[in-house]
């Protein structure tokens, strides 16, 4: 049950695009299409943003994309906003009926 | 409108025990997977357990398998996490959530600190 690995944080200017990636094994982000991915703030709870490798719950803005390669999923924010600025983790299920975390990325929008 | 609320959490000297529960509302609890979810201080999130719609099926992460127990009341719309043998690492906000991997509610977590 070793966590998904995501790059401890990631930057980027206002209105530009980044990427977050979250790498796991073929008995997790690799075996499924439950990869999904949260947004935190600093003493909230997290908001789901993306579940089942792409799809987005209503309310979230489409400037928010997910996709997924082999043991890679990844998370996309376009047009970066300073409301974006979080904590963005991934999750998927695994072949042992568990649940992994990643370990957490910080967007800071500069 | 949807409500989760965490209780049960406070200050425990290792080796103790102490019981979460988390009271549903707004949603057919019992059709739903529910989660629990910790986060220790400064730290990332941490899948805990899970448990079915009917309560007959229970998974955990290794860390916590033989002293944690998740389960369920359906009748009272409640799911609990039995912590038993407390250690020190296990310090975190608890968050209980509905469903496996899309978690779409969370309540607003409850903070266990184990310290002598």
């Amino acid at each position: 049950q070793s966590a998904l690995t995501q790059p401890a944080s990631v930057s980027g200017s206002p209105g530009q695009s980044i990427t977050i990636s979250c790498t796991g094994t073929s008995s997790d982000v690799g075996a499924y299409d439950y990869v999904s991915w949260y947004q935190q703030y600093p003493g909230k709870a997290p908001k789901l943003m993306i579940y089942e490798i792409s799809n987005r719950p209503s309310g979230v803005p489409d400037r928010f994309s997910g996709s997924k390669s082999g043991n890679t999923a990844s998370l996309a924010i376009s047009g970066l906003q300073a409301e974006d600025e979080a904590d963005y983790y991934c999750i998927s299920y695994t072949t042992s009926r568990t649940v992994v975390f990643g370990g957490g990325t910080k967007v800071t929008v500069i | 409108e949807v409500q989760l609320v965490e209780s049960g959490g406070g200050l425990v000297q290792p080796g103790g025990s102490l019981r979460l529960s988390c009271a549903a509302s707004g949603f057919t609890f019992s059709k739903y997977w529910m989660s629990w979810v910790r986060q220790a201080p400064g730290r990332g999130l941490e899948w805990v357990a899970n448990i079915m719609p009917d309560g007959s099926d229970k998974y955990y992460v290794d860390s916590v398998k033989g002293r944690f127990t998740i389960s369920r009341d359906n009748a009272k719309n409640s799911l609990y996490l039995q912590m038993n043998s407390l250690r020190a690492e296990d310090t975190s906000v608890y968050y209980c959530a509905t469903n496996r991997t899309r978690l779409v509610y969370w309540g607003q977590g409850t903070l266990v600190t184990v310290s002598s």
